[in-house]
């Protein structure tokens, strides 16, 4: 299976700024997903980005508050914008392997105070 | 739409004694049905899935699932509960419009009792 590493694994931020996460592939993948953990809740899909086009945002979620890069195959970011404290959440990558199925980065945990 | 339900967001089991977690999804299609595992402060873990094929799905660590079309269910089953066995467990499946992304049932929290 693919390795994906994910940084930060956690932050601390003050509200109305922004962070990047990054999530790193060790093999090229055509999709990159990015899924938000609530606390004590599910995950729930964000986006799905394809390396040159733009990303697809799921119901709820916009771009202006998620921005998300993919330059290459093995590589993307997401952005949490303007961050408040509803945003705090574990967020993580995943990218889906042929015959194996769908694997998870360890996750960006961020705390917005 | 589709979605999937886990039965209980709590379960509490002793050491060594079956570990059962229910899943049940609606789907109009055949879908891709999987289970994950969250230990503690880390991400999740595929611990097995199913596609097509054989409806009885072996994963790691001792754990399997059967997919039961009949009753659209995706239980999760394990003979004999470890105290490493603590976790988080998810149960998820690909939506009938899509086969590349998933959806997630709420989560089922085993405590496992010594």
């Amino acid at each position: 299976s693919a390795v994906i590493s994910q940084k930060p694994s956690r932050d601390i931020c003050q509200r109305g700024t922004s962070l990047t996460i990054q999530c790193q592939v060790d093999s090229q993948v055509t999709m990159m997903f990015w899924y938000r953990q609530q606390p004590g809740q599910s995950l729930t899909l964000i986006a799905t980005a394809n390396q040159g086009s733009e990303a697809t945002y799921e119901s709820g979620f916009v771009i202006d508050k998620f921005p998300i890069s993919r330059p290459n195959l093995t590589f993307s970011t997401l952005t949490v914008s303007n961050m408040s404290p509803e945003d705090s959440s574990i967020y993580l990558c995943s990218v889906e392997l042929a015959n194996y199925g769908y694997t998870f980065g360890s996750g960006t945990r961020l705390t917005v105070v | 739409a589709q979605s999937v339900t886990q039965l209980g967001s709590h379960v509490s089991v002793s050491e060594g004694a079956l570990v059962l977690l229910r899943c049940n999804y609606s789907s109009s299609v055949p879908p891709y049905l999987f289970w994950y595992v969250q230990y503690p402060n880390q991400g999740l873990q595929l611990l097995l899935k199913y596609t097509t094929g054989a409806t009885l799905v072996k994963g790691i660590n001792g754990f399997e699932a059967e997919f039961k079309k009949s009753e659209t269910s995706f239980h999760l089953t394990k003979p004999s509960a470890h105290m490493s066995d603590a976790a988080e467990y998810f149960c998820a499946v690909t939506p009938e419009d899509s086969s590349y992304k998933l959806i997630f049932g709420s989560g089922t929290r085993l405590l496992v009792r010594p």
